[in-house]
């Protein structure tokens, strides 16, 4: 089974900073999915990256997938306390939808 | 508005019990999975189906056990609930076309095995 390894498992910044969130992989990636989830609820689907060397943007939220597809990463620019979460990479496996998820990022804004 | 709704939120329960949590999806998605969440394991696979009366143990269902007999519902099971088994547990479904499986995750439930 492919192991995902996301680092740093938790990190701890002030409102406006900026930070990087790794997701890597020990084989290539079909493609990889990032999710956000806020405490007490389930995660939610952010981006889908499939393409090697793609960049996607969703807001203050910059995904790059790796020319090679096996590595990812979610960049957040001058991050604010709603960002505040669990990040968790995920690639699906085998046909039928099934996904399997890395260890997650806690991420932890402060005002 | 489609949605997936996992019951109860919260579930204290005693060692030995039989317990099962409810989870229903209303967008009509073929897929339905189980996961639990435990510190520093992100989310891992317990039992999933792709249809009606399909059902699959993913990679930690001992312990664990599901029903598939109709597209809304797929119940978890414990049959007999043990102390490991404290965790929290989400309910998420998915279309069944197509390799990208985009998953929509309830809102979990809680529970605690004393």
């Amino acid at each position: 089974t492919q192991l995902l390894e996301q680092s740093p498992q938790f990190l701890s910044i002030q409102e406006g900073e900026n930070l990087t969130v790794y997701c890597n992989s020990s084989s290539v990636f079909s493609s990889l999915q990032w999710y956000r989830q806020e405490p007490g609820e389930g995660p939610v689907l952010l981006v889908t990256v499939v393409t090697g060397g793609e960049v996607k943007k969703l807001k203050r939220l910059t995904f790059q997938f790796g020319d090679a597809r096996k590595d990812s990463s979610l960049h957040i620019t001058a991050a604010q306390p709603g960002d505040t979460g669990l990040y968790l990479c995920a690639e699906p496996y085998n046909q039928g939808g099934k996904l399997i998820f890395g260890q997650g990022t806690e991420l932890s804004v402060k005002p | 508005d489609a949605e997936i709704t996992q019951s109860p939120r919260h579930k204290i329960t005693e060692t030995g019990r039989q317990v099962t949590l409810a989870c229903h999806q209303t967008w009509n998605h073929n897929n339905m999975f189980w996961y639990r969440q435990d510190l520093g394991h992100g989310l891992r696979l317990i039992h999933y189906s792709y249809g009606v009366q399909d059902t699959n143990k993913g990679e930690v269902s001992d312990g664990y056990s599901v029903s598939r007999s109709n597209t809304e519902d797929l119940p978890l099971t414990l049959e007999s609930a043990a102390s490991s088994q404290t965790s929290v547990y989400f309910c998420a479904s998915s279309e069944s076309s197509g390799h990208v499986g985009i998953q929509y995750f309830g809102a979990g439930t809680r529970l605690s095995v004393l």
